[in-house]
């Protein structure tokens, strides 16, 4: 079955201990993204990858670190998370170019007391 | 930049009522066009897709129509269920050396039995 993995799908944390959330899917595909969404704010871009070490900032990267060592995996890093950082991050997969769609993963629900 | 503004919900609506959701953008080119759909507790899945002027995205009774004159991808349903209860994202896509996506900040759809 085709589909978009992460993990975890919860998380609570204290302020400044480092994370990473996983990401993994199995369709073969160049692009991966990585989306905070917040009341009001929709979903907001962190980072992205074209492909194997190619990445590069979305809209909000400040706090985040990501790599793309394989294709299949693009982890989300938070060195030291802050309360501002509580929110629900997706991660995402399409094929090349403007008109293809994303395969989302299932979410993780991050809170940072 | 580019962006996106859907309308603000909720919307609630009584079942078999139409549904409108309106959106519009602002682009330099020619986006790609697209509505997601997030249901309760899961990820966002494509609802439709335009990638053209005049094009038509249809799937599960939902349409949306790219107008480039008035940059608008307004999506609309004819009888709405309860099982249409759900957020509906509006997103554009546009190549300019690199690809990102911009959603719209969501709209919130319950419809009543």
């Amino acid at each position: 079955e085709a589909q978009v993995t992460q993990n975890p799908r919860y998380l609570i944390t204290v302020t400044g201990k480092k994370l990473t959330v996983t990401c993994s899917q199995n369709m073969n595909h160049e692009y991966m993204s990585w989306y905070r969404q917040d009341p009001g704010l929709g979903l907001r871009q962190i980072y992205y990858s074209m492909n194997v070490e190619v990445t590069d900032k979305g809209d909000v990267p400040e706090g985040y670190k990501v790599s793309r060592k394989e294709k299949r995996n693009f982890p989300l890093i938070l060195e030291s998370p802050s309360p501002n950082q509580t929110s629900l991050y997706f991660c995402a997969s399409s094929l090349q170019g403007a008109k293809n769609i994303q395969y989302f993963g299932a979410g993780t629900r991050l809170s940072v007391l | 930049g580019n962006s996106v503004t859907q309308m603000e919900g909720p919307v609630t609506l009584s079942e078999e009522a139409f549904l409108t959701i309106n959106c519009t953008y602002t682009a330099t080119g020619y986006p790609s066009l697209f509505w997601y759909v997030q249901y309760p507790g899961e990820g966002l899945q494509l609802l439709l897709k335009a990638t053209k002027a005049d094009d038509k995205g249809s799937n599960k009774g939902f349409e949306a129509t790219y107008r480039k004159e008035t940059t608008s991808f307004h999506l609309e349903k004819g009888s709405v269920q309860v099982s249409d209860s759900a957020v509906y994202f509006c997103a554009l896509s546009e190549w300019s050396g690199t690809y990102k996506y911009i959603f719209g900040t969501g709209t919130r759809l319950k419809v009543l039995a």
